[in-house]
């Protein structure tokens, strides 16, 4: 069975340019989460879906993200327009059920804003 | 607020020996913990979980402790080995929260040979 798999592994663009970061979940995964490392700080939430419902966002940092998941399946976050901030490394997880379910991360991609 | 954090940021240990690497937790609300580990170039892989109405649970050469009273979760590796170099990553989802991980900073185990 295929893990996760992210797309691209790394991107490097300059500020004010804007990137979309794909996810494949794990095939039968309903739940899709969404996390981001910033350098030398923790990995931290950004949203989840349940299938193609946004279930929390409440990580989201602000309006210049956008995530969707058309049809459950794989998912995109675009980020418009990209701040030097926005750096980091953007993981993704998928789980069958909710919570309390081994969520099953990817290998990231790897974002640099110039 | 919630936060999840390692009392160590790195560890360093000779091939052979035991680690053990620590986390602190604040939300008592919390019921599952997990401890990933995330080598270079890949992202974190699950390692052992534990559940609040445990204090302590085996593994294939690892164990986690959690000591509730004190919020304090921990995880050692016994008989270390270099593919254990990694960071390790703490995590608790918080009761009837969806799900979603609240991670630690991150611990970077080095296994000396």
């Amino acid at each position: 069975e295929a893990g996760v798999t992210q797309f691209p592994s790394h991107s490097v663009i300059e500020k004010g340019q804007t990137v979309t970061l794909r996810c494949d979940p794990i095939s039968g995964h309903d739940n899709l989460y969404w996390y981001r490392r910033v350098m030398g700080k923790e990995i931290k939430f950004l949203l989840h879906f349940v299938k193609e419902s946004k279930q929390d966002e409440s990580g989201m940092p602000n309006n210049r993200f956008l995530a969707e998941r058309t049809g459950g399946t794989y998912s995109t976050l675009k980020v418009q327009p990209a701040e030097l901030e926005d750096s980091g490394v953007y993981f993704c997880a998928s789980s069958r059920s909710g919570a309390g379910d081994t969520q099953y991360f990817g290998p990231g991609t790897r974002l640099t804003v110039l | 607020g919630e936060s999840v954090g390692l009392h160590l940021p790195t560890l360093s240990v000779q091939e052979g020996d035991n680690s053990i690497i620590n986390c602190a937790y604040s939300n008592s609300a919390s019921d599952y913990f997990i401890w990933y580990k995330q080598e270079s170039g890949k992202g974190p892989q699950f390692i052992i979980d534990i559940r609040s109405n445990m204090d302590k649970r085996q593994g294939q050469r690892v164990t986690v402790l959690l000591n509730k009273t004190v919020k304090h979760l921990s995880l050692q590796i016994a008989a270390t080995q270099p593919g254990d170099s990694a960071v390790y990553f703490c995590a608790e989802i918080p009761y009837n929260q969806g799900g979603k991980l609240i991670f630690g900073q991150g611990t970077e185990l080095s296994v000396k040979p």
